[in-house]
């Protein structure tokens, strides 16, 4: 079973941040935060990763919280290309990846 | 372009029949993953190849089978199809064990 929380649905406006929640309550110490999102059924697409400190990358930014219960992917000037199936998953380093319900993030023109 | 190649993109066939599906993994990725996304359902995890062996198993049905070959591809064989194994077959590779997932854009099976 999927060990995070992700709300359902979320819309933004073209050009603003999107900033997607994440909730891991029982996330362990070993376990890493992944976000991977899927446009319409293409193949889902890899993000970010982190695990205890903030990441940043040409996609997105990885803000996870000191106690590391929760975690935001912040996509900086979203686009109506990042409409799509966003994925939260936590993840031991060698441990297989399984996925959730996710959000869908509607960008709006 | 992730560079996980899945063969055939398109598959059409009759309930009772068997398939196969083809992943080949990115250059020297060790890891291969196949999921099941039914329609508007979530990506369920079947199961994960690792050198050749077996690593990890969901929910994988006793009519499906995959393996990973010495030359590191895989293939998903699925047996006496029901219209309910309709769904897109999606293919991941990855270095090792550890680390970020690149999926194939899918296999889309229909069973008639």
């Amino acid at each position: 079973d999927a060990k995070t929380t992700q709300p359902p649905s979320m819309d933004c406006a073209e050009g603003r941040a999107a900033n997607l929640p994440c909730n891991h309550s029982t996330i362990s110490g070993n376990e890493y935060v992944y976000w991977y999102r899927q446009i319409h059924s293409q193949g889902p697409q890899y993000i970010i990763h982190g695990l205890k400190n903030n990441e940043t990358n040409e996609m997105a930014s990885l803000i996870i919280t000191e106690d590391r219960k929760s975690s935001t992917l912040i996509l900086p000037h979203a686009t109506l290309r990042d409409t799509a199936v966003y994925y939260c998953i936590v993840r031991v380093g060698d441990d297989k990846i399984i996925f959730g319900k996710g959000t869908r993030l509607h960008i709006l023109p | 372009d992730s560079g996980v190649t899945q063969t055939p993109k398109h598959l059409i066939t009759a309930t009772g029949q068997r398939v196969t599906l083809r992943c080949s993994p990115r250059s020297g990725d060790l890891s291969v993953y196949w999921y099941q996304q039914s329609l508007d359902q979530g990506l369920q995890f079947l199961i994960q190849y690792y050198n050749g062996e077996e690593r990890a198993k969901g929910n994988i049905l006793e009519r499906f089978s995959a393996q990973q070959f010495p030359d590191l591809h895989s293939e998903l064989n699925l047996s006496s199809l029901e219209l309910g194994d309709s769904a897109l077959y999606f293919c991941a590779s990855s270095p090792s064990l550890r680390g970020r997932a690149f999926f194939g854009q899918g296999t889309r099976l229909t069973v008639v």
